[in-house]
């Protein structure tokens, strides 16, 4: 069974850049077509997409963050990880790893995610 | 962006009634583009229906998915203890995009 697992420092200082990694196991980070992808949550509020990427190299960001986002995949680990850069307390957030649906498909859709770690953006 | 907008909020039902939930996006969806999950406090969301109407791996058959343009629904026949939890629809049209959630409490 294909499991996810959110790493990184719980709190980082305003204007600093957020690092989150996510190791997979259970499956190879390469095989299929899969993307796989970040969302966050602020406490008590809806599910935001930041981004995905996939083992070639390939990303594509939410528009809204598109600046400030880095996605990248390391295939000898078997982990992809986000950069988040200049935070603030609006990025405070549980922050989510997931697979994407393949591109084989015409379906698109999040199917294991991980168990979310939150990050708090303070001084 | 296309947004997605979740009614009701918040629909109290009793565990064995039917729950309609609906997702209305602000311009045409393709159908294989939307998806719905449920997500228990506490917990990450979990894929029930993706392509509208295709139930993921493992999810009982309670769980339905209709709709088409920008009119989704879910529907779930028979409400069981463990659905009393928020769901979200999601849609892809160049970006993703969640709705707001509706919330399924215990009446």
């Amino acid at each position: 069974q294909l499991q996810l697992q959110e790493s990184g420092p719980g709190l980082v200082k305003p204007s600093e850049t957020l690092s989150l990694t996510c190791t997979v196991s259970g499956g190879s980070i390469t095989s299929g077509s899969y993307y796989w992808g970040w969302i966050r949550q602020p406490p008590g509020k809806g599910l935001e997409w930041i981004g995905s990427g996939r083992h070639s190299g390939s990303t594509y960001y939410n528009p809204s963050l598109k600046s400030r986002v880095t996605i990248s995949v390391d295939t000898s680990k078997n982990q992809f990880s986000l950069k988040l850069s200049s935070v603030t307390a609006a990025d405070t957030a549980v922050y989510y790893c997931a697979r994407r649906s393949p591109m084989t498909t015409v379906t698109y859709y999040f199917d294991f995610w991980g168990q979310g770690t939150l990050v708090t953006v303070s001084s | 962006e296309i947004v997605l907008t979740q009614s009701p909020g918040t629909l109290s039902l009793s565990p064995g009634e039917r729950a309609i939930l609906s997702c209305r996006a602000s311009q045409s969806v393709s159908s294989s583009y939307l998806a719905w999950y449920r997500q228990k406090p506490g917990q990450a969301p979990r894929l029930l229906i993706y392509g509208a109407s295709s139930r993921a791996t493992g999810i009982p058959d309670r769980f339905s998915g209709s709709g088409s343009g920008t009119d989704f629904t879910l529907t779930i026949s028979r409400l069981e203890p463990e659905d009393f939890a928020v769901y979200y629809c999601q849609q892809y049209g160049g970006s993703f995009t969640f709705g707001g959630g509706t919330k399924v409490e215990i009446k």
